[in-house]
């Protein structure tokens, strides 16, 4: 079965600070994807990236980057000189690939709370 | 486009009482999820659909029941709302994309609604 974990359960930085993410993954499957997406207090959910299995490369798109590792199973996210407006929940989700659709399986989420 | 609606975005129930939550696409997307989300717990798929007529079980799916009587349209009732189903449930779809084999297989992201919060007292 499939599975993703966010240890950290909840984050407090202060603003400007850099804050990493973890989520570890588990999965039988040669190909996957593997996303991140945040839920502000709005509540809708915003999606952050997505990555493939056979891409190991990392990602940079402005303050934040994604660091996939496959030989720890792990998809960690970096938010640099992080700011007020990053407070939200992240999510790390994996999608389980089948002709039935792409369900995916989602971590319990990391509350971030970056004070001013 | 308006892309995924959800339709009511806030509802209270008594236990015991029914509804029918309305999600909506206007992609033309063949997939279509039902999820719940629970402190602590993140989203956990409820059904899904691969077409219309077609739907499948998916993580948490007892005491909810879903219908695609339209391509665009995915329903999700409860019979008999619980306490237990206090929750925010988001309607999610995905589009499908041609092989060079000529097979047909989902894309792997999901487009998501903004959600409806549901109270059961």
């Amino acid at each position: 079965a499939q599975k993703v974990t966010q240890a950290q359960t909840e984050i407090s930085v202060v603003e400007k600070e850099d804050v990493t993410l973890d989520c570890v993954y588990e999965t039988r499957d040669t190909t996957y994807y593997l996303f991140w997406y945040k839920q502000p207090p709005s509540g809708e959910l915003v999606f952050l990236i997505r990555r493939n299995s056979f891409d190991e490369q990392n990602e940079i798109s402005g303050r934040y980057s994604w660091n996939f590792q496959k030989s720890t199973s792990s998809f960690n996210f970096t938010i640099t000189a992080s700011q007020v407006v990053d407070s939200a929940v992240y999510f790390c989700a994996l999608s389980e690939a089948s002709e039935y659709g792409n369900k995916l399986v989602f971590g319990a989420g990391t509350i971030l709370r970056v004070k001013s | 486009n308006a892309g995924v609606t959800q339709t009511p975005k806030f509802r209270v129930l008594k236990t015991g009482q029914s509804m029918t939550l309305l999600c909506a696409q206007d992609m033309n997307h063949e997939y279509m999820y039902w999820y719940r989300q629970d402190p602590g717990m993140g989203l956990r798929l409820i059904h899904y659909s691969v077409g219309e007529g077609t739907t499948a079980k998916g993580e948490v799916p007892d005491g909810y029941n879903v219908s695609r009587l339209k391509k665009q349209n995915f329903l999700l009732g409860l019979e008999s709302a619980a306490p237990s189903q206090t929750s925010v449930y988001f309607c999610a779809s995905s589009y499908s994309i041609l092989e060079t084999s000529g097979r047909s297989k989902p894309y792997n992201e999901q487009f998501f609604g903004p959600g409806t919060r549901l109270t059961v007292l």
